[in-house]
């Protein structure tokens, strides 16, 4: 059973960028059947998809967030991650990394991690 | 491209809930469902429209025509009181998320 887990600060000053790790454990992030993906949920709120990454290294972002998001993958580390640049307090929310599928015209994501809190603040 | 869920559904234990989705042919997009528990990441328990994932009791079923995608839980009970998401793919947004729907097993 795969398993995502992500890592990073829990504090974030405004207007710097925010770097997330998901490492992937019990597959490999190399298998072609799967999307990497960042999720986020702003407390109280709802899930706002962010973009994934392929293992080639392709990339699809969020179009209203596209200026701000990169996401990359490491195959050799097993891992993938998120820059998200000019943080707000508007960007403060639990990201979690999630696993995507895309089979006859769905889309969809079946395995995901605990989530880590971000919060942003001076 | 959007997803709209109503806020919140009540249902009575042993009995029927309906979750609706609704978006701009939604039909032809195979929406998908997730559950989210209190302090939990969500959990995939409908995917293309109307399979279940491994796992997912059979009393979670989905279906979906024109505009609407349905979540339909039979026989109700009190662990499935949880947010609902449901989840599309349009070519114009990528991935979208209706904004959830609180379901109470009162």
């Amino acid at each position: 059973q795969v398993q995502l887990q992500e890592s990073g600060p829990g504090l974030v000053k405004p207007s710097q960028t925010l770097s997330l790790t998901c490492v992937v454990s019990g597959g490999s992030i190399n298998r072609g059947d799967y999307y990497w993906s960042w999720i986020r949920q702003s407390p109280g709120k709802g899930l706002e998809w962010l973009g994934y990454v392929y293992f080639t290294g392709t990339t699809y972002y969020k179009p209203s967030l596209k200026s701000r998001v990169i996401i990359s993958v490491d195959t050799s580390m097993n891992h993938f991650s998120l820059r998200l640049t000019s943080m707000t307090a508007a960007d403060t929310a639990v990201y979690h990394c999630a696993r995507g599928l895309a089979a006859n015209g769905a889309y969809y994501f079946d395995q995901w991690g605990p989530g880590t809190l971000v919060t942003v603040s001076s | 491209y959007e997803l709209t869920q109503p806020p919140s559904v009540s249902v009575s234990p042993g009995q029927t809930a309906s979750i609706t989705c609704s978006g701009d042919k939604l039909g032809d997009k195979y929406a998908c469902w997730y559950q989210q528990k209190p302090g939990q990441s969500p959990v995939l328990v409908i995917y293309q429209g109307t399979k279940r994932p491994s796992g997912i009791p059979g009393r979670f079923s989905g279906s979906s025509s024109g505009n609407t995608a349905t979540l339909t839980i039979s026989g109700t009970q009190a662990m499935d009181e949880a947010d609902y998401y449901c989840q599309a793919w349009d070519i114009s947004t990528a991935v979208v998320f209706g904004g959830g729907t609180k379901l109470t097993v009162l």
